[in-house]
């Protein structure tokens, strides 16, 4: 069965740092890969997706993540983050011909100033 | 575009009694959604896929009879806790899927549900 890791629990940094937010994820044919927020108390908010072509993709707030099939991960990264970036991360894996959503256990990132 | 909801945001009942939580789609229609469970500092869930117009498909280790899923329509999906007991106590989140072409979907993600049983 599919499996998605995100190895850091809990990020701190601070604002204006720097900050890459792992995922890993067990190999399979095929995936889609896609990286989710969370702020208190709401729901899921997708960032952003790799479904196929580039294997680079960048959300409209500054995070970028890469697809890397020799290491099956996928990280989150930003170069410079915001006090508002604060909030927990969710990586999730579909795999190909499924539409079930394979999450991990999510990467809380606290921004300080 | 692509915004799904969920009624109620919050709410609190006594062990013992049913609650119904709604998810829609407000403007796509969605012919398969998604119930998740998201315990406190944990992952989502899968509880169920819910399709319209037939019944859930639920999975491992979750019962059925006590987390009834109705999908009437290609907007409304329906989560009813039956007899709820403090362990039920989560947050409950529904995605909606939308179909983008050629074989593409992607999911959506209703606010939450947070359920507390006294």
């Amino acid at each position: 069965a599919q499996s998605v890791t995100q190895l850091d629990s809990q990020v701190p940094v601070f604002e204006e740092a720097p900050v890459e937010l792992r995922c890993n994820y067990s190999s399979s044919v095929s995936v889609y890969l896609f990286w989710y927020v969370q702020y208190p108390n709401q729901g899921l908010q997708l960032l952003l997706k790799y479904l196929s072509g580039s294997t680079l993709v960048e959300s409209i707030n500054g995070f970028e993540a890469e697809f890397n099939k020799s290491q099956t991960s996928f990280h989150l990264r930003k170069p410079s983050v915001h006090i508002s970036d604060t909030a927990e991360y969710f990586c999730a894996v579909r795999q190909g011909g499924s539409e079930k959503l394979v999450f991990g256990k999510g990467t809380k990132l606290t921004v300080n100033p | 575009g692509a915004v799904v909801s969920q009624h109620p945001s919050w709410v609190i009942c006594k062990s013992g009694t049913s609650v119904k939580i709604e998810c829609r789609s407000l403007d796509f229609q969605a012919t398969t959604m998604f119930w998740y469970r998201q315990f406190p500092k944990q992952s989502l869930m899968l509880m169920a896929t819910s399709n319209e117009g037939s019944k859930a498909t639920y999975e491992q280790g979750v019962e059925k009879d006590k987390f009834l899923i109705n999908h009437a329509s290609l907007t409304l999906s329906t989560l009813t806790v039956t007899s709820a007991h403090p362990e039920d106590s989560s947050f409950y989140i529904c995605s909606a899927r939308l179909l983008r072409g050629q074989g593409l979907s992607e999911q959506y993600f209703g606010p939450g549900t947070r359920l507390t049983v006294t």
